[in-house]
């Protein structure tokens, strides 16, 4: 059974710091991994999909990359700001044949402050 | 235009009662899926629905839980005779197909029961 783990579960950092959200995953036969935004009273928004043949992908001031080998993933978050608090969330996908059913993490609880 | 939308946003019942939480999909996703987030715990995923194709309902905890979705339309998750332990907020996401990665969710239900 896939589970997936996220370290730290909360971090509290001042605004305008670099920093990395760690995710690790038991079975490496993945088909994607995905990196998504929760905020409180909202759905999830997905910020980034590495698909299990690519090594990294980036928006803006996100960068994910993906380790299949070792069943790891990060979350470097660039400059952060306030606007960045929310709890980050991975999850994926096994491979082709069993849908988009998503396995996602406990997530980590972000803080930026001022 | 419009995003996945649910109701009730939160729900408070006793034990033991039944209750019944409203998922509206976007328009033209065929595919539906349901999710539990418990407390200090990661998304779980419950049922999904493909157009109209045999709903996977592997992730179902108990058969207090059943879900419906009329065609390709609205999806109601039906939980009987509520017990403490099914509080949790349940999300709901739509996608344009089964294998469709992206996949849309909306803000959930809080549900505490009591």
């Amino acid at each position: 059974k896939q589970e997936v783990t996220q370290i730290p579960a909360a971090l509290s950092v001042p605004e305008g710091e670099n920093l990395v959200l760690n995710c690790s995953f038991t079975d490496s036969a993945i088909y994607n991994l995905q990196w998504f935004r929760q905020d409180p009273g909202k759905g999830l928004t997905s910020l980034l999909l590495i698909q299990s043949s690519q090594r990294e992908q980036t928006s803006g001031r996100l960068n994910a990359s993906l380790d299949k080998s070792s069943g790891r993933s990060t979350l470097y978050i660039a400059a952060s700001q306030p606007g960045d608090s929310a709890t980050y969330l991975c999850a994926v996908r096994l491979n082709t044949g069993t849908a988009s059913k998503l396995t996602f993490g406990t997530g980590t609880r972000l803080q930026v402050t001022l | 235009g419009a995003g996945v939308s649910q109701s009730p946003s939160n729900k408070v019942t006793e034990k033991g009662k039944d209750v019944e939480l409203r998922c509206d999909p976007i328009s033209g996703h065929t595919a539906l899926y349901w999710y539990r987030q418990r407390l200090g715990q990661g998304l779980e995923f419950l049922i999904y629905f493909q157009g109209n194709s045999a709903p996977d309902k592997s992730g179902l905890p108990s058969d207090r839980f059943s879900a419906e979705r009329t065609g390709e339309s609205v999806s109601t998750l039906t939980i009987q005779r509520t017990q403490q332990e099914d509080s949790a907020v349940y999300l709901c996401a739509s996608s344009p197909g089964l294998y469709t990665d992206t996949q849309y969710f909306g803000p959930g239900t809080r549900l505490t029961v009591l």
